[in-house]
């Protein structure tokens, strides 16, 4: 079946600790993104990527990295300098620029303890 | 302000017709959309619809744009204790890249 995955569904971290959280999507989509959703707020946009090997950032990059090696990945990187991390994690996907749909992942609880 | 504004809840009974309101600032937004968000899930995108249109249907969906005023509608009709859920409206904006700007959300709850 086609579609975005996200892992792990609930990620707990340490405060200081870098985490990874995972997309992959066996879409054929170019464009890949990361969201991050707070209680009672709409989705923000953290980085973007619309082709392998290239990523802008979003709105609220500060605090996060990816990378984009592959067409199916786009990781990305919570690192310590995220001030407040503890958020659901959305990925997304669409084909190039302009296309019509995005399709999301199921997302990542991500806590930090 | 906001760009993608909507109220935060609506309550119905079931059987009844849902109607969600938007509204956005930006008129050179190129698409609107409709995501639907359950429970600790993901969004699941319900339908959108063009900016050069005024309505489209989809089985129980129907969406309406007044693109003078800004504003679009999603109604739900017959709604179910099923479409329970968060609805997320949002547009891309003409040259974003394929970036949507979206609203904080409107929670339905379906009363049987």
């Amino acid at each position: 079946d086609g579609g975005i995955t996200q892992s792990p569904k609930y990620l707990f971290r340490k405060e200081g600790q870098n985490v990874t959280l995972s997309c992959e999507q066996n879409l054929n989509h170019d464009a890949m993104y990361w969201y991050r959703q707070d209680p009672g707020q709409g989705l923000r946009l953290i980085y973007y990527s619309q082709i392998v090997n290239d990523f802008q950032k979003g709105d609220i990059a500060e605090g996060y990295s990816v990378s984009r090696e592959k067409k199916e990945s786009f990781p990305l990187t919570v690192t310590s300098a995220q001030k407040n991390p503890t958020a659901f994690y959305l990925c997304a996907s669409s084909w190039a620029q302009g296309a019509a749909e995005a399709f999301f992942g199921q997302g990542t609880r991500l806590t930090v303890v | 302000g906001e760009d993608v504004e909507q109220s935060l809840f609506l309550s119905v009974r079931e059987g009844d017709s849902s109607v969600i309101n938007c509204t956005y600032t930006d008129s050179s937004s190129t698409y609107l959309y409709w995501y639907k968000q359950e429970p600790g899930a993901g969004l699941q995108l319900l339908t959108y619809i063009f900016s050069n249109m005024d309505m489209k249907q989809d089985q129980r969906l129907t969406v309406l744009l007044n693109k003078k005023d800004k504003h679009l509608s999603l109604r739900i009709a017959d709604t179910q204790t099923g479409d329970s859920a968060i609805y997320f409206c949002a547009e891309r904006k003409e040259g974003s890249q394929g970036n949507l700007i979206f609203g904080k959300g409107t929670k339905l709850s379906v009363k049987p």
